[in-house]
Formats: C-alpha cells, structure tokens, sequence
C-alpha cells in the first residue's frame, strides 16, 4: 500500500490564482480529512468526509473547496489565493474499523505572494 | 466541544533525561486518544494511541496511559535520545480529530 498520498509537495502561487491540491488514499478508507498547519501551530481541520458524495466543513473552510467522487480521491481546491493560505496542508483517511486512526500524507507547503 | 491541552513548549533536554509531555482532554464519552510525532519537514506519523480507559499506549520506548479520572494521556519516555527531537501533538479522537498545539522538543546531546 501506497497510504495517502499528496501532490504536489511544494507550490508558490501569486495572490489571486487557483490550484487544486491533490490526496490519493489506496486503503478503502471511508473518512478523510484536510488539514493546514501554520508555523508552529498545530493541525485546523478545514473539510472532511464521511464517504463518497459527502463533504462537511471543518474549523476553518473559508476560501476552500473539496470534492469527493470516488472513496480514494479527496481534491482541495483553493481559488482565488491569499497569502493568509500560506502553509502547510495535509491530507487524512481513517476507517471506523480501525478506531478512525488518522493515516497521514507527507504535505503540501503552499505559499502565496 | 472537544478539545486537547498540551504543556507549552519548546521544551529542550539532555540526552537520556526523563520526558514528560502532557495533555488533557475535555470530551464527552470515551473519545480515542493519540499521541503523534512530527520531524521536521514530514507530515504526521502516529506514535501510540489508547481506545479506553486505563489502556497504556506504547512504542519506540515511550508510554502514555488513558486516565478517564483525570481526563489525561501524559506522553512519558525514560531516556531521551537525539533522535527523539521533534514536534509531538496530543490528539483526540471520534471520526474527526481535535489536535493539540504541538509541543516542540529538542534533545541535547
């Protein structure tokens, strides 16, 4: 297994451009999750979802979007970019069956100037 | 709602010192409880974690035990190493994640 994975690992976009951040998980997992973490703090939920076709807001979802078609993809879509999404995002999965543990990607470092 | 206190950092020790890192939890019911390890320039990798009251999560020489009493799950490790230098974040569980702040420790040698 592969686990969760993320692309791209570093992007630098200009104030008011668009990206989608990509997260893959091989693991059949129902939840997933999406995470950004500023320096030195720790982890703001900002969406997740319980299962295909389902997606909820988390803590901080302002200026964000997801998708989630398939169990295994989980896209953020950030449009319109501002440098206060400068950071770093990470994508989760977890399953019920495994006492929803969090299987964690290696990151995304985002900055916008 | 949920929520996780973690003791305030950075914290800084010798080689082989004694660790402790706490945390509290408020939640209703029995939520899971997790310790997580973050070095530097990677994602999150879990380190222990307990499911119930009284349960002692364990790994790689560290130890943190579940107490629904006291609503804790203080991270605990006998000798610290260089190695062992990192960011460690406290988190609960239902199926969405309440983190702690993260608490940055730097190991001496």
């Amino acid at each position: 297994n592969a686990g969760v994975t993320q692309t791209p690992k570093f992007r630098i976009l200009k104030i008011g451009q668009s990206m989608t951040l990509q997260c893959t998980q091989d693991m059949n997992h129902n939840y997933m999750y999406w995470y950004r973490q500023d320096p030195g703090m720790g982890l703001k939920l900002i969406y997740y979802s319980v299962g295909a076709g389902i997606t909820d807001k988390g803590e901080v979802p302002n200026g964000y979007n997801v998708s989630r078609s398939t169990t295994e993809d989980f896209p953020l879509r950030l449009e319109l970019a501002a440098p206060s999404q400068t950071s770093v995002y990470f994508c989760a999965s977890s399953s019920r069956q495994e006492a929803y543990e969090q299987y964690f990607g290696p990151g995304t470092r985002l900055t916008v100037t | 709602g949920d929520s996780v206190t973690q003791m305030e950092g950075p914290v800084t020790l010798s080689e082989e010192a004694f660790l402790t890192i706490n945390c509290t939890y408020t939640a209703t019911g029995y939520p899971s409880l997790f310790w997580y390890v973050q070095y530097p320039g990677e994602g999150l990798q879990l380190l222990l974690k307990a499911t119930k009251a009284d349960d002692k999560g364990s790994n790689k020489g560290f130890e943190a035990t579940y107490r629904k009493e006291t609503t804790s799950f203080h991270l605990e490790k006998g000798s610290v190493q260089v190695s062992d230098s990192a960011v460690y974040f406290c988190a609960l569980r239902r199926f969405e994640s309440t983190f702690g702040d993260g608490t940055t420790l730097t190991v001496k040698p």
